[in-house]
């Protein structure tokens, strides 16, 4: 069974303090990994989507990156407004099966001003 | 371009009875999948719906239905209500199943008592 692992559960950094989002995966037949961010009462906001090990993606102050067994959420000069849940979510199976996704718990961040 | 809208936003149930939660796709878009979100946790994949056919199913009872409208809306059913049940709905819409194209709704908060 497909099982996604994030860490740490929560995250508080200072305004400007760069960090580091990790998730943990073990899948059969990687089909792609998705990073998105979810604000209090809202659904989940797509951010990126890696397909292979050494993919690296970068949009404004995020670069995600992939490895064999897990991936990383770099976040530079974080902002407040940078604050929200970030979930991690694999798909895997064959080409033509439904796109289910597994996602992780999800890791809170806070960033003070 | 309009998003993905679900209705209601909030529903209190008692335990025992039944609801029925809807969703209205993204234009253009033709697969339509569900998630439930208990507090604190990841999105859980319920099913995905793919032109009017059901493709694809999560861990979830039988008590858990669904349907898919010819203008590719949908409604979630979920029969004999637990306390368990209780949590975030969020529907999510995509172009045949693309989860990178996916567009999620802002959910509806079931609460059962």
């Amino acid at each position: 069974e497909d099982q996604v692992t994030q860490s740490p559960e929560a995250l508080r950094l200072q305004e400007g303090e760069s960090s580091s989002l990790n998730c943990s995966y073990t899948v059969s037949g990687l089909r792609g990994l998705f990073w998105y961010r979810q604000d209090p009462g809202k659904g989940p906001e797509f951010l990126f989507t890696l397909y292979s090990a050494g993919e690296e993606k970068e949009k404004e102050r995020l670069k995600a990156t992939l490895t064999k067994k897990e991936s990383f959420l770099h976040i530079t000069a974080p902002k407040p407004e940078d604050s929200a849940t970030y979930l991690c979510a694999v798909q895997a199976g064959p080409t033509g099966a439904n796109s289910k996704l597994t996602f992780g718990k999800g890791i809170t961040l806070s960033v003070r001003p | 371009e309009t998003g993905v809208t679900q209705s209601p936003t909030h529903l209190i149930k008692t335990r025992g009875q039944q609801v029925t939660l809807r969703c209205s796709s993204q234009s253009g878009h033709n697969t339509v999948s569900w998630y439930q979100q208990a507090l604190g946790q990841g999105p859980q994949f319920i099913f995905q719906y793919y032109r009017e056919e059901e493709n694809g199913r999560g861990n979830f009872p039988p008590r858990f239905s669904g349907l898919q409208f010819p203008n590719y809306s949908s409604e979630l059913n979920v029969n004999a209500l637990e306390l368990d049940d209780s949590a975030l709905y969020l529907c999510a819409s995509s172009l045949q199943g693309n989860p990178q194209g996916y567009t999620f709704g802002s959910g509806t908060r079931l609460t059962v008592v």
